[in-house]
Formats: C-alpha cells, sequence, structure tokens
C-alpha cells in the first residue's frame, strides 16, 4: 500500500539556520511526491513537487530530490527565516486514475529570531 | 479572482444538527476531494469526486454526505452521526487535463461542537 512517514516534530530552528526534515514513502509504481506547507490556520499550499526519480523540486529556497533507491523526499532550506515558521507535510500521489494523495502527520517548524 | 473558496470559515454543530460545509472553484477543475485534519495528524480523505453526479468514499466516509451537481460545487454535510466532528475540513480541486497530480487546498472550515 502507500504511506508516507515523515520526521516528527516540532522542529525549533534559529534564524538562518539549515533546515532538514526527512521524509521517506512505500508506495507500489512511481508516485509523484509533494510537499505542502500550512500557515496558521490556513489551507495547504503546494510548495514544490517531483515527478520521477532524479528530480528535484524547488521553490522559495526549499529543495527536495525524488530518491527511489532510498525511497525519500527530503525537505532542505539552506537558510530559514521567521516567516517559515509553519507545518510542512510530505505526500505521494497514487497512480491510479482517481491520483488521491497520501500525506504524512506533518512537521512543525518554528524560526525564531 | 480564480480559487476555491470555502464556507463559513467556522462553523457551530449542536448535539444531533446536520451541518453542511460549502465549497466552491472557479478553477474548471473536474476533480474535488473533501479531507479531514484532526491536531498532530496528517490529512484523511472523506469524499471524493471526479465528475458531476459521481462521487466516492474515501477513508473516513462514515457519519458524512456530499453531493456533485454542479462542477463548481461540492458541500460537505457532517451528519448527526459522526460522533466526533469537531476538526478542520480543508478541501481541495484537481485538473484532469494538464497537470493531473496537483492538488489545490482551499482555506478551511473549522467545525466546532458545542
Amino acid at each position: 500500500g502507500n504511506s508516507v512517514t515523515q520526521m516528527e516534530g516540532p522542529v525549533t530552528l534559529s534564524e538562518e539556520a539549515f533546515l532538514t526534515i526527512n521524509c521517506t514513502y512505500t508506495a507500489t509504481g512511481y508516485p509523484s511526491l509533494f510537499w505542502y506547507v500550512q500557515y496558521p490556520g490556513e489551507g495547504l499550499q503546494l510548495l514544490l513537487k517531483a515527478t520521477k526519480a532524479d528530480d528535484k523540486g524547488s521553490n522559495k529556497g526549499f529543495e527536495a530530490t525524488y530518491r527511489k533507491e532510498t525511497t525519500s523526499f527530503h525537505l532542505e532550506k539552506g537558510s530559514v527565516q521567521v516567516s517559515d515558521s509553519a507545518v510542512y507535510f510530505c505526500a505521494l500521489s497514487d497512480q491510479t486514475g482517481a491520483n488521491n494523495l497520501f500525506f504524512g502527520t506533518g512537521t512543525r517548524l518554528t524560526v525564531i529570531p | 479572482d480564480g480559487g476555491i473558496t470555502q464556507s463559513p470559515k467556522y462553523l457551530f454543530r449542536k448535539e444531533g444538527q446536520n451541518v453542511t460545509l460549502s465549497c466552491e472553484q472557479n478553477l474548471n477543475h473536474d476533480a474535488m476531494y473533501w479531507y479531514r485534519q484532526d491536531p498532530g495528524q496528517g490529512l484523511r480523505l472523506i469524499y471524493y469526486s471526479q465528475i458531476v453526479n459521481d462521487f466516492q468514499k474515501g477513508d473516513i466516509a462514515e457519519g458524512y454526505s456530499v453531493s456533485r451537481e454542479k462542477k463548481e460545487s461540492f458541500p460537505l454535510t457532517v451528519t448527526s452521526a459522526q460522533k466526533n466532528p469537531t476538526a478542520f475540513y480543508l478541501c481541495a480541486t484537481r485538473a484532469l487535463a494538464g497537470d493531473q497530480e496537483t492538488q489545490y487546498f482551499g482555506p478551511g472550515t473549522r467545525l466546532l461542537v458545542l
């Protein structure tokens, strides 16, 4: 079956620190992988995605590389800002016609000045 | 102004009452989804619909009902059979042409039980 395992939070970093949030997955076939971000009281926003092995998704200084050999899609950012404080969700899209998303439990990031 | 609107932002339900959450989109997306989010948990799929007048149960459909009479609208009813309805409810949409895998989310409705 399909599942996503995310690094448990919360994660607290100082401004300008390096961020890694680990994500591994189990899937049949070759899913597409996503990172979504949720700011307090809001819906989810797509942060980045990758659709095949070795693809790198990037947006707003965040990056993640689709690693088929380790079934991973870790999120990284070289220098975090206070405005990056949010909950981050890793997800995969199954390859059926429904293209349903399977989410990890989310990782809360707090960046302190 | 394109996007997904959910209303109301907050909704209160009394015991034994049915309530309906609205989701409207003008993205011309064919597929629509309802998710439930509980604190510290990921999103769980309640129902989804890929075309008008057709919908399928997700992982936690018990106590919920939906309709899809128009492409733009996918209302969710939380019935009195749902014993623990307090949660954040998120609606999402997806195109069936072009980028067929990305789901786009509305701002959510928080449901509280009085």
